[in-house]
């Protein structure tokens, strides 16, 4: 039983392309993340939606959209991609305030623009 | 703002010996505190929590933190490391009224035999 999986693990494309990485948790849990982790390991939160809404956009370019269908599915796709979006993308969710809750991470998606 | 500051980038240690792995965070209310740990190549997995209550609450193999709140610090021990403990470890927060995981820039432990 998976509790938050990502698709695909591992993603190489071109420069200039979109592509999207897909992201479920069945958990039950109200928020869902994203997060970019680069190559020195660096782990920064991207967006953060709870119960389908956006809450939480930090600085991150208008190519990356999230898109949660439903409160259990937080997508990421990212237009136009380059060089720099190459990194480990980690899907994550939790339900902050309840008591002796945690944020569950999905295994990542590694992406590598060239 | 609530930040999260690790102070150890990179700490090398011998089998057995004991670890302490700083955090503070920067926020003025009610804060939830986590200790995760990244093994190399794979996802984040929690080590510990507090949320409340006992200000020393231990994790999983036989990690131990200490919440201290007049220092905002949240410091990981271990009293005898092993090579396995190898990975990158985060301290992570989230403000008591904010849905933000916020992570440290983490610390990554080496063990040598």
């Amino acid at each position: 039983d998976t509790a938050v999986s990502q698709t695909p693990k591992y993603l190489v494309t071109q420069m200039g392309n979109d592509k999207s990485i897909k992201c479920e948790q069945n958990l039950g849990h109200d928020t869902m993340y994203w997060y970019k982790q680069d190559s020195k390991k660096f782990l920064k939160i991207m967006f953060s939606y709870n119960n389908k809404e956006l809450i939480i956009n930090e600085t991150v370019p208008n190519r990356f959209s999230p898109k949660s269908p439903d409160k259990a599915h937080l997508n990421l796709h990212i237009n136009s991609l380059e060089l720099g979006d190459s990194a480990v993308y980690f899907c994550a969710s939790s339900t902050p305030g309840q008591l002796n809750t945690e944020a569950f991470f999905g295994q990542g998606t590694r992406l590598t623009v060239v | 703002a609530q930040s999260v500051s690790q102070h150890n980038h990179h700490v090398i240690l011998s089998e057995a010996a004991s670890l302490e792995l700083g955090c503070n965070y920067s926020y003025g209310g009610t804060v939830n505190l986590f200790w995760y740990v990244q093994y190399p190549g794979q996802h984040l997995q929690l080590l510990l929590k507090y949320f409340s209550g006992d200000p020393l609450v231990k994790g999983i193999k036989g990690f131990e933190a200490e919440f201290i709140k007049s220092k905002f610090s949240f410091n990981l021990r271990k009293p005898s490391v092993q090579w396995s403990d190898t990975a990158e470890y985060f301290c992570a927060v989230i403000g008591g009224n904010t849905d933000k995981l916020i992570f440290g820039t983490g610390t990554r432990l080496q063990v040598f035999p």
